[in-house]
């Protein structure tokens, strides 16, 4: 079975400062990918960053970038110069690679950008 | 392209109706996917697809129905609605390729009093 974890139900950030989003997950699959998902106030689940297991490099896209450390089993999301669009809830997911493999969800972290 | 289409946006029905929430995708992704996700929470999986004609159950699948028929559509059906079932609905489609992203429809505010 998978689990993903995040501890933190809400965060606050200053307007420009960076912030990091903390996910740890648990599975016995050998090869799966980690997602983070943003979900604004307007509803839409919006995709921000992917991880593949046995990448070598963290994932970087734009000002999100993962910072994955494997024996620890974590994923967290750090988001550089924050900006105020980026309040919003943020779910970190996992899946097992290969075939339908279902994603598991964790419980999100709602951030809120401070000007 | 337009992505993952859902429609209706909202629906208020009253306990023991029956709806049929529409899934479109055009990217002509094999997997599709329905997550109802309740105030608060993350996303459960009630059943999903992995090509026309196959359809399986996941977590929450009790109240629910799909179908399959084409590649593009995957419909959601609710039967004798309950309170319950009020919750936002997302359906989800991924190609299976690298990255291997789930991209999701604006999702269906259900209402069920």
């Amino acid at each position: 079975a998978q689990k993903i974890t995040q501890t933190q139900p809400g965060m606050f950030v200053q307007e420009k400062e960076a912030v990091t989003l903390d996910c740890t997950y648990d599975t016995s699959d050998p090869s799966y990918g980690l997602f983070w998902y943003k979900q604004p106030s307007s509803g839409e689940m919006i995709f921000l960053i992917y991880q593949g297991s046995y990448d070598q490099q963290n994932a970087t896209e734009g000002r999100y970038s993962l910072n994955f450390q494997k024996a620890r089993k974590s994923a967290n999301l750090v988001i550089s110069a924050s900006q105020l669009g980026d309040s919003a809830m943020y779910f970190c997911a996992m899946r097992p690679t290969g075939g339908y493999q279902k994603v598991t969800f964790g419980t999100g972290t709602k951030l809120q950008v401070i000007p | 392209n337009a992505g993952v289409t859902q429609t209706p946006k909202f629906r208020i029905l009253k306990i023991g109706q029956s709806m049929t929430l529409q899934c479109a995708q055009d990217m002509n992704h094999n997997y599709m996917y329905w997550y109802r996700q309740d105030p608060g929470m993350g996303l459960k999986l009630i059943y999903y697809s992995v090509g026309a004609g196959i359809t399986d159950k996941g977590e929450v699948p009790n109240g629910y129905n799909v179908s399959r028929s084409t590649t593009e559509d995957f419909p959601l059906r609710l039967e004798l609605a309950a309170p319950s079932q009020t919750s936002v609905y997302f359906c989800a489609s991924r190609d299976g390729e690298a990255p291997d992203t789930q991209y999701f429809g604006p999702g269906t505010r259900l209402t069920v009093l």
